[in-house]
């Protein structure tokens, strides 16, 4: 059965440094998505994305995040200077935007920074 | 406001016995409510959606648009139910994004 796939699973990084957090969202699937959960806190939603343009985002996903499909198959959330409360897991999540709207989520990565 | 609340963080029942995991919703529109289950060491996963009106490994939810509600429930639980439990709610149908509850911690006693 297709996953979505992400990596690394573990990133460490200094406040201050650029980090790249990888997708490969399910082939077929049109819609991507990245949600954060901070320790101890509810997964929330940072951006959405669809034919190559931002859907959505939330207030939480400012100028210092960006995304991108730089190809056919990848999809990155990139933090330009990390601040230590940017600390957290990163979901990414991708739909065929069928009816339904299911969306599969990938392992996720865990962002930790120092 | 969009928001789904999940008044307990932590749940504990005996296998066999029913469970109810809470979720109340605040969305002035008609959502499409969904359960999330995270198994240990698992990827979060869709466990039934309100728009299909199934069950799915024995648990069932209905929508109370009354009561803005969609509880989680098992007439008998089972010692592999023991996960963390996410209510998530879409605020329209469609590929649109997720506003999830905290999470109820669920763990079946043997």
């Amino acid at each position: 059965e297709p996953e979505v796939t992400q990596t690394p699973s573990h990133q460490v990084t200094q406040m201050g440094q650029e980090v790249i957090l990888r997708c490969v969202p399910i082939s077929n699937h049109l819609y991507f998505y990245w949600y954060r959960q901070i320790l101890g806190q509810k997964v929330e939603f940072l951006v959405s994305f669809y034919n190559n343009e931002i859907s959505e985002k939330s207030e939480i996903f400012d100028d210092q995040f960006s995304v991108e499909r730089p190809d056919g198959s990848n999809f990155t959330l990139k933090i330009r200077s990390t601040k230590l409360e940017d600390s957290a897991m990163y979901f990414c999540a991708s739909s065929d935007g069928g009816s339904l709207g299911e969306q599969y989520f990938g392992p996720g990565t865990r962002l930790t920074v120092t | 406001a969009q928001r789904v609340t999940q008044p307990e963080k932590l749940l504990s029942v005996f296998k066999g016995a029913p469970v109810e995991l809470k979720c109340n919703y605040s969305y002035s529109g008609s959502p499409e409510l969904f359960w999330y289950v995270q198994y240990s060491r698992q990827r979060l996963q869709l466990l039934l959606r309100h728009i299909s009106r199934e069950s799915i490994k024995g648990f069932t939810a209905d929508l109370n648009k009354g009561e803005t509600s969609f509880h989680l429930k098992k007439p008998f639980a089972q010692e592999e139910d023991s996960a963390m439990y996410y209510c998530a709610l879409s605020p329209i149908q469609g590929a649109q994004k997720l506003v999830f509850g905290q999470g109820t911690r669920l763990t079946i006693n043997p």
